[in-house]
């Protein structure tokens, strides 16, 4: 079983609807959970992250978080083509803390169609 | 806030010579410094940690002779690759982190090394 396991994709939404982005870890020790989008050619960027059990929003993005279920998600509210990237699952497994080494998932391709 | 940078952003170089590469947090104290490595259609790999002042942990695989990093403020990390061959050429980006702030890390725009 992989560390981090994203939904494979890609996955394609038309403009407008909601994306929904899957994530599990293995680790259930994990504290820290983070979502990162990534342009094709581009060094990763910071959308969300996440700590507590529930669901955080930011704009037209909400990240929600089951440590029962080892899952944790984004959804992408009014998607836009501008939104169309590799969206990369990370998270601190338990003892990480201290270096704060980021775990990644292999990524999702998301492609918002107009 | 929380803004990287990294340069060269492109760099070209021969067989055998050393490039560095610098990382600077600009408006925060980055106490740890990461170092990835990115290969085309594939996701990131860690090769080291840094914090200020201390060596760098390597991940295993990744040769700390070869590939050198220093932390020497809590602003900048340099690396530098030696002896480059063209299979060191790959997508090379850094991350910050404040502890201050928290556990997120902020990624450099990455640095493009061509080795030919």
């Amino acid at each position: 079983q992989k560390e981090v396991e994203q939904n494979s994709g890609p996955l394609s939404v038309p403009e407008g609807a909601i994306a929904s982005l899957n994530c599990t870890y293995s680790d259930r020790g994990s504290q820290s959970f983070f979502w990162y989008r990534q342009y094709s050619g581009k060094s990763p960027e910071l959308i969300m992250s996440i700590y507590s059990n529930g669901d955080k929003e930011d704009g037209r993005f909400t990240a929600q978080l089951n440590k029962a279920s080892q899952y944790v998600s984004l959804l992408i509210r009014d998607s836009q083509p501008s939104d169309s990237a590799t969206y990369l699952c990370a998270v601190i497994r338990a003892g990480g803390t201290s270096y704060g080494k980021l775990t990644f998932g292999q990524g999702t391709i998301l492609t918002v169609h107009p | 806030g929380a803004v990287v940078s990294q340069h060269p952003s492109w760099v070209i170089c021969k067989s055998g010579t050393s490039v560095k590469i610098e990382c600077r947090s600009l408006d925060f104290q980055a106490t740890t410094m990461f170092w990835y490595r990115q290969f085309p259609k594939q996701s990131l790999m860690l090769m080291a940690t840094s914090n200020e002042g201390s060596k760098a942990t390597y991940e295993q695989g990744v040769e700390k002779d070869k590939f050198l990093i220093n932390h020497a403020s809590l602003t900048l990390s340099t690396l530098t690759v030696t002896s480059a061959h063209p299979e060191d050429s790959s997508f090379y980006i850094c991350s910050a982190r404040d502890l201050g702030r928290g556990y997120e890390q902020y990624f450099g725009p990455g640095t493009r090394l061509t080795v030919t």
